[in-house]
């Protein structure tokens, strides 16, 4: 089974510029969450959705917006882009939403703001 | 606020046990621990999770103190194919992870 896939791997931006990444989970997962990875620290919670529906949202400006669609695969948009929104973005899926759900994390989307 | 602390860096030699110290005093009853590891230019991959007692699977070892705000990772037998960053993580609300920093682990042929 193929696991969870993020598009595109890299992407370049400028200041200002708006990005949309995407991500598919794994066949029959049907929680998606986003987190943004900064070089050199763990990953930070952005987004967690359930059955299309936001079910958590951490710390992160109004900028960032996310959706996931029927067949569950999901999508972060980040508008006007600053230089600090360069990290990787790691997509992952969970077969449902509960305490104690393992996670399976994709390979990341890494943005490269200019 | 850091939910989890970790050390930076540690190192074991290869063959030999690792435990990987993690502490978390703001845990409150309900989150789980779980531990991910992190290769270069990839996503986090699972290690183990538990709630309050010790935890065995194939690949490591998780022992959580009783007050449960601290637990261990351990590695029995440790390989060159664990040298990773390891992430002590709190699961604070239904699948939303609050990771740590994280510990490098070189291992030493």
């Amino acid at each position: 089974d193929a696991g969870v896939t993020q598009s595109p791997t890299h992407l370049i931006k400028t200041r200002g510029q708006q990005v949309t990444l995407r991500c598919s989970p794994i066949s029959g997962h049907k929680s998606v969450s986003w987190y943004q990875q900064v070089l050199g620290q763990g990953p930070q919670f952005i987004f967690q959705y359930y059955e299309k529906e936001e079910r958590g949202r951490g710390n992160f400006p109004d900028r960032f917006s996310a959706r996931q669609f029927p067949n569950y695969s999901s999508e972060l948009n980040v508008n006007a882009l600053l230089l600090g929104d360069s990290a990787l973005y790691l997509c992952a899926s969970s077969l449902v939403l509960g305490w104690g759900e393992t996670q399976y994390f994709g390979p990341g989307t890494r943005l490269l703001v200019l | 606020d850091a939910k989890t602390t970790q050390p930076n860096s540690m190192e074991s030699n290869e063959e030999e046990p690792v435990h990987l110290p993690c502490n978390h005093s703001t845990i409150s009853g309900t989150d789980y621990i779980h531990w991910y590891r992190q290769l270069p230019s990839q996503g986090p991959e699972y290690v183990i999770h538990g709630l309050t007692s010790n935890v065995n699977n194939r690949m490591a070892s998780l022992a959580i103190a009783e007050d449960r705000k601290s637990s261990t990772l351990i590695l029995h037998r440790a390989t060159l194919r664990d040298a990773a960053v390891y992430y002590c993580i709190l699961e604070l609300a239904g699948n939303q992870f609050y990771f740590g920093t994280g510990t490098s682990l070189t291992v030493i042929p």
